[in-house]
């Protein structure tokens, strides 16, 4: 079975600040994908940034980037020039490829506050 | 268009009653899913259709009934629920299996309380 684990369950950054976000996860699958979603007040869970587990290269995303590093099974995210908008929690997620549907795996969540 | 559509946005209810949740998407996404979430807390899987077929339930109580009549659209009949039913129901839809990146595309959430 796969687990995603996120250690901070809350964390507040100041405006135009760099936060790091922590996620871990266990699997013995050699093939999948790793993501982070953001979930603001209003509520709907948005995409932030995705990594395929083949690739050594770290994704970005404009002010987004992730430190993916597959043998420690880590994968953080990085939020720099922090923005009030970026308030939300923000959801780790691993992929598994199936043939009955790619099955997803959450971890607990961050809440991020972004302070003024 | 790259979006995946939710009505009702809230929805109140008693436990004798029988509403259904719907979901529709025009992605081409031949997987979707139902979750169930609760404040502060991650996404539950409820169920998953793929290609128009239940492929996965996880143990959910009977009086969620999910329902794909074609590809573009979920729903979730709902009856005799629970006061602990009470949640963000959030409807998703992907790419399935391989060949795709896969992510999940999320509507905005039913509101659901049940009295």
């Amino acid at each position: 079975a796969q687990t995603v684990t996120q250690s901070q369950p809350e964390m507040s950054v100041q405006e135009a600040e760099t936060v790091t976000l922590s996620c871990t996860y266990d699997t013995s699958e050699n093939n999948y994908y790793l993501f982070w979603y953001k979930q603001p007040p209003s509520r709907q869970m948005i995409l932030v940034i995705r990594q395929e587990a083949y690739k050594q290269q770290n994704a970005t995303e404009n002010r987004f980037s992730v430190n993916f590093q597959k043998a420690a099974k880590s994968f953080s995210l990085k939020i720099s020039d922090s923005q009030l908008g970026d308030t939300a929690m923000y959801f780790c997620a691993f992929m598994k490829l199936s043939l009955v549907g790619n099955q997803f795996y959450f971890g607990t969540g961050t809440s991020l506050t972004v302070i003024p | 268009d790259t979006e995946v559509t939710q009505t009702p946005k809230h929805l109140v209810m008693g436990m004798t009653n029988k509403k259904s949740l719907k979901c529709e998407q025009h992605m081409g996404h031949r997987a979707m899913y139902w979750y169930k979430q609760k404040a502060k807390k991650p996404p539950e899987l409820m169920f998953v259709y793929s290609y128009e077929k239940l492929s996965i339930n996880e143990s959910v109580p009977s009086r969620f009934s999910p329902e794909c009549p074609n590809s573009s659209l979920l729903n979730l009949h709902l009856h005799a629920l629970q006061p602990e039913d009470s949640a963000l129901y959030l409807c998703a839809s992907s790419f399935p299996r391989r060949g795709n990146t896969g992510e999940l595309f999320f509507g905005e959430g039913s509101r659901l309380t049940v009295l």
